[in-house]
């Protein structure tokens, strides 16, 4: 079965500081891996994407890395502000059919001053 | 820049009730979806469309309708509210493509008494 868990579930970080996620994956055949920031009351919102030969890219304080080998993903954020408050969600796309994907459930992240 | 627009945004019903959550987009994308998002869980697929004329099942079908008669519109219909399907519903398109990134709706939360 595919699957796609995160963790941690939550986190709290003060303003300023760096912060990790992670994203383990069981999803074949894998196709591509997005994180999504998805801030509170509304849609998410596409961050990164990677495919099967990218294993970093980066989107301003936002790195995500890709170990296709160990199927896992981290997300990390440089210089948290308050607007990184948000839900961070993984989201693994199956090669073949009609493009499916599998979510992984997010990570509820707070920054407090 | 409209992207994907949902309405309503809110809306309350009785069990037995029928309504219809609507979703337009105008970047011409070929591939529409409903998902849902509950506490806990992943965004899970409802139905979606690869084109007009064209919808299908995903994970979670049951209790919804769908149709795809232009381009631009994606509506989700329920037949027969149910207390199971109180949720935040997030209509998403993007082109057809293996490494598309998903663009969201705001979502629609739907309570059902």
């Amino acid at each position: 079965k595919n699957q796609v868990e995160q963790s941690p579930q939550s986190l709290i970080i003060l303003e300023g500081k760096n912060c990790t996620l992670q994203c383990n994956y069981t999803v074949s055949p894998f196709s591509n891996l997005r994180w999504y920031k998805q801030d509170t009351g509304r849609g998410p919102v596409s961050l990164t994407i990677m495919t099967f030969s990218e294993n970093t890219k980066s989107n301003g304080r936002y790195t995500a890395t890709l170990d296709a080998d160990t199927k896992q993903s981290s997300l990390h954020i440089t210089a948290s502000q308050l607007s990184d408050s948000a839900s961070y969600i993984c989201v693994v796309g199956h090669s073949g059919g009609y493009q499916k994907v599998t979510f992984g459930i997010g990570t509820k992240l707070q920054v407090i001053p | 820049n409209a992207g994907v627009t949902q309405t309503p945004k809110f809306q309350v019903l009785k069990t037995g009730q029928s309504m219809t959550l609507q979703c337009a987009q105008d970047m011409n994308h070929e591939y529409m979806s409903w998902y849902r998002q509950d506490p806990g869980m992943g965004l899970r697929l409802i139905h979606y469309s690869v084109g007009a004329g064209i919808t299908d099942q995903g994970e979670v079908p049951n209790g919804y309708n769908v149709s795809r008669s232009t381009t631009e519109d994606f509506p989700l219909r329920l037949l027969s509210a149910a207390p199971s399907q109180t949720s935040v519903y997030f209509c998403a398109s993007r082109f057809r493509g293996d490494t598309g990134e998903l663009f969201f709706g705001e979502g629609s939360r739907l309570t059902v008494l």
